[in-house]
């Protein structure tokens, strides 16, 4: 979907490195939100954003932190990048909940 | 808490023959909205149906059909005359507002 892109598409790090993952829309969407996505749990939530500056805890956001200076960007920082943190990760914007999520592309990090 | 539950990891369909996918969840709420989305190997998911709860009348989209049944929480999804194309990870998907909860996902293979 044009209307949101995620940077970079592959990632391979190594432990202990800090990443940063870019989420961008161009929707003017009021909320965005990170998922991982691994085989057998479907995707969970690490953290999102219900505006500039505004930002909560997902089920899964030890080891994450999270930033939103502008509405269309929402970074996803790994401080320590560690091995169980390979994943495939999900932006995701929302503009009301009820008509459902616009995904980005997803991005594959491999932590070694 | 909210769960979404999908039974099948895995399912076969005929092309051309029709398949049932199962999702249940677990709510509190009497408001809320549930969706279908599709998963191809590009990654990238996209949104299949939607259906609000206050709706009795099942949603359909061309050859997609859901079975909501409130009192049993179960939300399946029909895919009928199924096409090659459809050979996809399907995720039921649940939300009252903001926060989505994602089943776990069910893999279709479409034997030709």
């Amino acid at each position: 979907d044009a209307g949101i892109t995620q940077s970079p598409r592959h990632k391979v790090t190594e432990t202990g490195t800090p990443v940063t993952l870019r989420c961008h829309q161009t929707e003017n969407h009021r909320y965005m939100y990170w998922y991982r996505q691994d085989p057998g749990h479907g995707l969970r939530l690490i953290h999102y954003s219900y505006g500039v500056k505004d930002t909560d805890k997902g089920e899964v956001s030890d080891g994450y932190s999270v930033s939103r200076s502008k509405t269309e960007d929402f970074l996803l920082t790994l401080e320590s990048a560690t091995s169980s943190q390979t994943s495939v990760y999900f932006c995701a914007i929302s503009g009301r909940g009820g008509y459902g999520y616009t995904f980005g592309s997803g991005t594959r990090l491999t932590v070694v | 808490a909210q769960t979404v539950t999908q039974s099948q990891p895995e399912m076969s369909v005929q092309e051309a023959e029709t398949v049932t996918l199962s999702c249940t969840y677990d709510t509190s709420e009497s408001d809320y909205y549930l969706f279908w989305y599709k998963q191809p190997p590009s990654r990238q998911m996209i949104l299949v149906i939607r259906q609000e709860a206050y709706k009795q009348q099942n949603a359909t989209e061309n050859r997609f059909s859901v079975n909501f049944q409130k009192a049993a929480k179960s939300f399946s999804l029909k895919i009928s005359d199924s096409q090659l194309g459809d050979a996809e990870m399907y995720f039921c998907a649940y939300t009252t507002g903001n926060q989505f909860y994602f089943g776990t996902g069910t893999s279709l293979t479409v034997i030709p």
